[in-house]
């Protein structure tokens, strides 16, 4: 089974900032490797998929990078929408592991 | 637009069973794979199980294997998850998730249904 390390779990910041988050995969992906944004109570939702590609209707501050076993999601100028919970999930083998989450916090 | 909504959560004792349903609108249901995924309270995601769009292949993760049972009916435009033998620990949130077109992401996913396994 493929595990996915996110990076940091925690992470505070503030409006305007450049935010990256690491998702390590314990062996090769190639590029099946999705973003999702979670807000308490909600469904999550798409951001990225195919590491970089941005799913319709995601502000274009949010991008996707990597392949292999390292990708990073990086949001350009965070914005008081964008404080949440982002998960990554490798779709390139059964079971569909999820990393662990990156709460993004309000510094 | 697409909507998934799912039905079928509610309290049960440990060792009984429940079925969830998730209706499904707004695309063609039968050309797409569907999943479910949980999320126990204050944890993060897990991948419960997954069906291609004829049922052919089916998968599920190792914690549910044995017990639970993902169909579908693509003329009623509904995919299922009937749930046994059911532990303190499958206490969660369920989602159905729809298969996005060639990466395997889900890209639509409903509101949530929740059981509670607890006696």
């Amino acid at each position: 089974d493929i595990q996915l390390t996110q990076s940091p779990s925690f992470l505070s910041a503030s409006v305007g900032d450049r935010v990256t988050i690491t998702c390590r995969a314990s062996q090769g992906i190639n590029s099946y490797l999705a973003w999702y944004q979670q807000k308490p109570g909600k469904a999550p939702k798409l951001l990225i998929y195919a590491a970089s590609t941005l799913q319709s209707g995601v502000p274009s501050r949010f991008s996707g990078s990597g392949s292999g076993t390292e990708f990073t999601l990086t949001i350009s100028s965070l914005q008081p929408e964008d404080f949440a919970t982002y998960y990554c999930q490798q779709l390139n083998s059964y079971p569909r592991s999820f990393g662990q989450g990156t709460k993004l916090e309000i510094k | 637009e697409v909507q998934l909504v799912e039905s079928g959560g509610g309290l049960v004792k440990p060792g009984g069973s429940l079925r969830l349903s998730c209706a499904a609108s707004g695309f063609t249901f039968s050309s797409y794979s569907m999943n479910w995924v949980r999320q126990a309270p204050g944890k993060g995601l897990e991948w419960v199980s997954s069906i291609s769009r004829s049922s052919s292949d089916i998968y599920y993760a190792d914690s549910v294997k044995g017990r639970f049972t993902i169909s579908r009916d693509n003329a009623k435009n509904s995919l299922y998850l009937q749930m046994n033998s059911l532990r303190a620990e499958d206490t969660a949130v369920y989602y159905c998730a729809k298969t996005g077109y060639s990466y395997g992401h889900f890209d639509y996913w409903g509101q949530g249904t929740l059981v509670t396994v607890s006696s």
